[in-house]
């Protein structure tokens, strides 16, 4: 079957760095995809990675290890504007995608 | 501006009523999709259109109906049939051409089943 696994919530602090896991397992693999959520708002795309390896943008990074089914978004100078799910998408072989239940992310002053 | 556009955000019905959601675009898309989101789940596909006049079910279809009969348009509409509908549903597009997940949503409708 198809498996997402990424820990419900995380606490951080303002200015600090956080790392969000995400496992997976699915019937075949094209790509994995990381969304940010704010509550009762429609998610918005973050990253995407196909390749193993870290991918940078701006405070955010996302990588990806495909022999190991696993994914990690790293956050950077946090904002309480951070406040927020992000969720792990992986994209299977009939490219759609399989998402998380995501991680909710609380930023403490 | 170009975007996704849902109605109603709030949205109240009865049990046994019929109640239909709307989704507007006017990104050009080719792909659109209904999504259905239940506290602590992830996003569930109900239903897909990749090109006018023709829609996939995905995995939740059952209680849910829809129509693609203009590249614009891609209403929902959730049955009698559909056991336990309230939830948040979200309508997304992804551009032409290649096989994309980076998804445009939508705001999103929520529906409570009174």
């Amino acid at each position: 079957g198809q498996n997402i696994d990424q820990p419900t919530e995380m606490t951080a602090t303002e200015g600090a760095i956080v790392q969000i896991n995400c496992t997976y397992q699915t019937s075949g693999f094209n790509g994995l995809f990381w969304y940010q959520q704010h509550a009762g708002e429609a998610p918005t795309f973050l990253s995407y990675n196909v390749l193993d390896g870290l991918e940078e943008k701006g405070r955010f990074s996302s990588f990806l290890s495909r022999s190991k089914g696993y994914s990690y978004l790293l956050l950077k100078e946090l904002q309480m504007k951070d406040s927020a799910s992000y969720l792990c998408a992986p994209m299977d072989s009939n490219y759609q995608l399989i998402w998380g239940a995501g991680t909710k992310l609380i930023i403490k002053p | 501006d170009g975007g996704i556009t849902q109605s109603p955000k709030y949205l109240f019905r009865k049990e046994g009523q019929n109640v239909t959601l709307s989704c507007e675009q006017n990104l050009n898309h080719d792909a659109m999709y209904w999504y259905r989101q239940d506290p602590g789940q992830g996003l569930r596909l109900i239903y897909y259109s990749q090109i006018v006049n023709d829609f996939q079910k995905g995995d939740i279809a059952e209680g849910y109906s829809v129509s693609r009969e203009k590249k614009e348009s891609f209403p929902l509409t959730v049955t009698s049939a559909q056991k336990n509908p309230t939830a948040f549903y979200l309508c997304a597009s992804t551009p032409p051409g290649q096989h994309t997940g980076e998804l445009f949503f939508g705001e999103g409708s929520r529906l409570t089943v009174l």
